[in-house]
Order: structure tokens, then sequence, then C-alpha cells
């Protein structure tokens, strides 16, 4: 069974101060790895579609990182603001499954 | 605006009842998913079609149905036979599957009365 595990599950960090949290995904048959906010009330929202080992992406203060021989994904947020509050979710393109496998996702929550 | 549309927001069921959650895109997308959410746990696919009047089964798609007759337009019928329907469902589309990037609905909350 293909597991891909968020962690921590939960996040509360203060307003300006960066953070990172970590997708882990089974490194065999690796296609791509995705990024995605969840705001409450809101549609999830794409952030980040890698698929070669060792990409960088970044967005503004949101960045990630993969390893895809040790399967693993980090998500870095630099100076966090109250916006950035929102569940952020990853998924993993097993090549043979021919779906994305999702974690239940990090809250993130940004105190003033 | 292009986006997805999801309908309608909140939806009861009563035991025996078939109910239909409505989703549609104007991206010009060819792929469509449903996703279910329960507390706790990651998005499960229900069902997702690639092509018109083409669709495959996800991993959880026992008590489900669903059509693709257009291109915008992929609804899903909770079936009686789905005896656990309460949970959040999302609907998504994206230019093709593999790494395009989903688009989403803002969702269906079903309850059972």
């Amino acid at each position: 069974i293909l597991n891909v595990e968020q962690s921590p599950q939960s996040l509360h960090v203060q307003e300006g101060d960066s953070t990172n949290f970590t997708c882990s995904f089974p490194s065999s048959n690796f296609y791509a790895l995705h990024w995605y906010r969840w705001e409450t009330a809101k549609s999830p929202e794409a952030l980040f579609v890698m698929t070669l080992n060792g990409d960088e992406k970044k967005k503004g203060r949101i960045s990630a990182t993969l390893n895809t021989k040790e399967g693993y994904s980090y998500l870095y947020i630099k100076g966090s603001q109250p916006e950035d509050s929102a569940t952020y979710l990853c998924a993993f393109w097993e090549d043979s499954n021919y779906q994305l496998i999702w974690g239940a996702g990090t809250k993130l929550i940004i105190k003033p | 605006d292009g986006g997805i549309t999801q309908s309608p927001k909140y939806l009861f069921r009563k035991e025996g009842q078939n109910v239909t959650l409505s989703c549609e895109q104007n991206l010009n997308h060819d792929a469509m998913y449903w996703y279910r959410q329960d507390p706790g746990q990651g998005l499960r696919l229900i069902y997702y079609s690639q092509i018109v009047n083409d669709f495959q089964k996800g991993d959880i798609a026992e008590g489900y149905s669903v059509s693709r007759e257009k291109k915008e337009s992929f609804p899903l019928t909770v079936t009686s036979a789905q005896k656990n329907p309460t949970a959040f469902y999302l609907c998504a589309s994206s230019m093709g599957l593999e790494n395009e990037k989903l688009f989403f609905g803002s969702g269906t909350q079903l309850s059972v009365l």
C-alpha cells in the first residue's frame, strides 16, 4: 500500500518566523510530487509540481525542495504572515499506479 | 473567470436515496476527478476521466457512479449502496494526468439525515 506521510500534523508559528514541514513518499517508481495550499472555506490551490531529484522551486516566500532518492520533500515558508495560515497538502504521482496519492496535510496556524 | 464550479455546497441524503453532485469546468481541461475527504485522512480518489465518454475507477469507487457526456461536466452520483456517504467531496480538473497541476472546486459537504 502506497503511503504519503506529512509531518507535523499541525504547527503554530509566530508571525514573522520562518518554518518548514515535510512530505515523505515511497522512493521507488517516482514520477512527480505536488504541493497544494488549502485555505479554510476556499479551494485547494497548486503551489508546485516537482519532477526531478534535487529540484528547488520558489513562489514568493514559499519554496520547496525534492529528494526522490530518499523519498522526501520539504516546504519552507520565510517570514510567516497571517495569510499563510492554511493546510498544506502534498501528493505523490507513482508511475505504475497512475493516480495521485495524497498526504493528510500539515495545518499551519500563524499567531499574530 | 475560468474555474471549476461545484454545487450544491451542502447536501443532505435520506436513507435509500441517490444524490448527484454537480461539477462543471470552463478551463477546457481534458481530465476530471472526484475525491472524497474524511477527517484526518488524505484525499481519496473515487473516479477520474481522461476524456469524454470514458472514466476509470479510483480506490473507493464502490457505491458511486459518474458520467462524462460533455468535456465540461463530470457529475458524481452517490448511490444508496454507499453505506457511509458522509464526507466532503472535491472535484478537480487538469490539462492531462501525471505532472499537470490540479484545479479544484470549492467542494460539497454531504451528510446523511
